[in-house]
């Protein structure tokens, strides 16, 4: 399979710990963006990097969430002392450097977080 | 700012009527406008974009949608509805962005059901 994949699909953790998930996006593409999405909503923009440059936060980034692209290739999403309020789904999407704003988005199925 | 509304949640249709999931949109300058569906335990696919020329674009499964400027719609069509088609529905608009990033933001989604 040569889509976007997450790792892990799904993640349980108790209240206060750390959480990292990873996302491989499509191997020719240089852009890579996550999204969050909770319950009975759209996704909604976190990041987004081209290469290993981040070059866009959303006000949605708290100081615990961290994202890296070190090598322009897979990216990970840290969270930090995590909160019940983070449980959701985080998406991972990728897109080539062409096409601009009108180029399509390949997402990942996604890693589920259940914070107790 | 930019934003999408959908206004149903749920979409009910017979199988094999024609189908309709609303959208309309706020953004400043030129939309660039999208449509995403979600089946069950699976990933965001991008169904089809309206970027420029005919209001009427076709994009997969048989699946169009119409852009109406005046009105600051994309609505959604389809047709005849399959039970195959039964997911969720994403709306989306494409903001300007000076990186020339294709980042995406999302309605909160319609629920399409196609009743055998």
């Amino acid at each position: 399979d040569t889509g976007v994949s997450q790792d892990p699909r799904h993640k349980i953790t108790k209240r206060g710990q750390n959480v990292t998930f990873r996302c491989d996006p499509i191997s020719e593409h240089n852009r890579l963006y996550w999204y969050r999405q909770t319950l009975g909503q759209g996704p909604e923009f976190l990041t987004y990097f081209q290469n290993e440059a981040q070059l866009e936060k959303s006000r949605l980034l708290s100081d615990r969430f961290s994202a890296e692209r070190p090598k322009g290739s897979f990216s990970t999403l840290e969270i930090q002392r995590t909160e019940q309020g983070d449980s959701a789904m985080y998406l991972c999407a990728s897109s080539p450097g062409t096409g601009g704003r009108g180029g399509e988005l390949f997402f990942g199925e996604g890693s589920r977080l259940t914070v107790l | 700012a930019q934003s999408v509304a959908q206004p149903e949640d749920q979409v009910n249709v017979a199988e094999g009527n024609p189908l309709t999931v609303k959208c309309t949109y706020s953004v400043s300058g030129n939309p660039y406008l999208f449509w995403y569906v979600q089946y069950p335990n699976r990933g965001l696919q991008f169904l089809l974009k309206y970027i420029t020329g005919d209001n009427l674009v076709k994009g997969s499964y048989g699946f169009e949608a119409e852009f109406n400027k005046s009105q600051t719609s994309f609505h959604l069509k389809k047709p005849s509805a399959l039970v195959s088609d039964s997911a969720l529905y994403f709306c989306a608009v494409s903001p300007f962005d000076q990186t020339g990033a294709n980042n995406l933001f999302f309605g909160t989604g319609t629920r399409l059901t196609v009743i055998p």
